[in-house]
């Protein structure tokens, strides 16, 4: 079955580095969606990403998704400490929204 | 938030008891999900409706049953809680299939001793 793997699985920065989340499927997605989750709460959609080489932005966060249309990553610039979560990736194949993983991220002030 | 409502919000349940999770939705939306969520494992579906009395098995469907007799409903039973079942539950809503973003209820925290 399509697998979904979300690389790495925990990161602790300093407030103001960069942050990166790698997503890759064992399939071709037809789109890709990244959602956060804060401690306690519940997962919260970013945004969807359907053309081969998109890449979109929101504020300091950055994401793209690969030409071959089985990766894709989640880029924060200058961390700050509400960004502390963890967040996923979700591909859609010819079945089922495949969550990964996730990636948690603690940010220290 | 779309409104999505996961009723009760904790449970401890003892092993052998059944179990039901209730959804409630006032979006109109026609796909409901359930879902859990485990340390290490990250979201896995456990079942999913595209329609009132129409639904379909997930990667994790075993020890669980659903319903749908309402669009705004979708309950969850666990016939005979397990310990292994011991975790958080979250509904979630979309609109259509596959292409649309998926609305997640706040979850409910089953503790089965």
């Amino acid at each position: 079955g399509q697998q979904v793997m979300q690389i790495p699985q925990y990161q602790h920065v300093q407030e103001g580095e960069d942050f990166t989340t790698y997503c890759n499927s064992s399939t071709t997605l037809s789109n890709i969606q990244w959602y956060k989750q804060r401690p306690g709460g519940h997962p919260v959609f970013l945004i969807q990403l359907v053309k081969s080489g998109e890449v979109k932005k929101q504020k300091r966060l950055t994401f793209q998704f690969g030409e071959a249309k089985k990766n894709s990553s989640l880029h924060i610039t200058a961390t700050q400490t509400t960004d502390v979560g963890t967040y996923f990736c979700a591909g859609e194949g010819y079945s089922t929204l495949t969550f990964g993983k996730g990636t948690m991220l603690l940010v220290s002030p | 938030d779309a409104g999505i409502t996961q009723s009760p919000r904790h449970k401890v349940t003892e092993t052998g008891t059944p179990v039901t999770l209730r959804c409630h939705q006032t979006e109109n939306h026609r796909y409901m999900y359930w879902y859990r969520q485990d340390p290490g494992h990250g979201l896995r579906l456990i079942h999913y409706s595209y329609g009132v009395k129409d639904t379909d098995k997930g990667e994790v469907s075993d020890g669980y049953s659903v319903s749908r007799s309402k669009t705004e409903d979708f309950l969850l039973t666990l016939e005979s809680a397990t310990s292994s079942q011991t975790s958080v539950y979250f509904c979630a809503i979309s609109e259509s299939w596959g292409s649309s973003p998926l609305h997640f209820g706040n979850g409910t925290r089953l503790t089965v001793t």
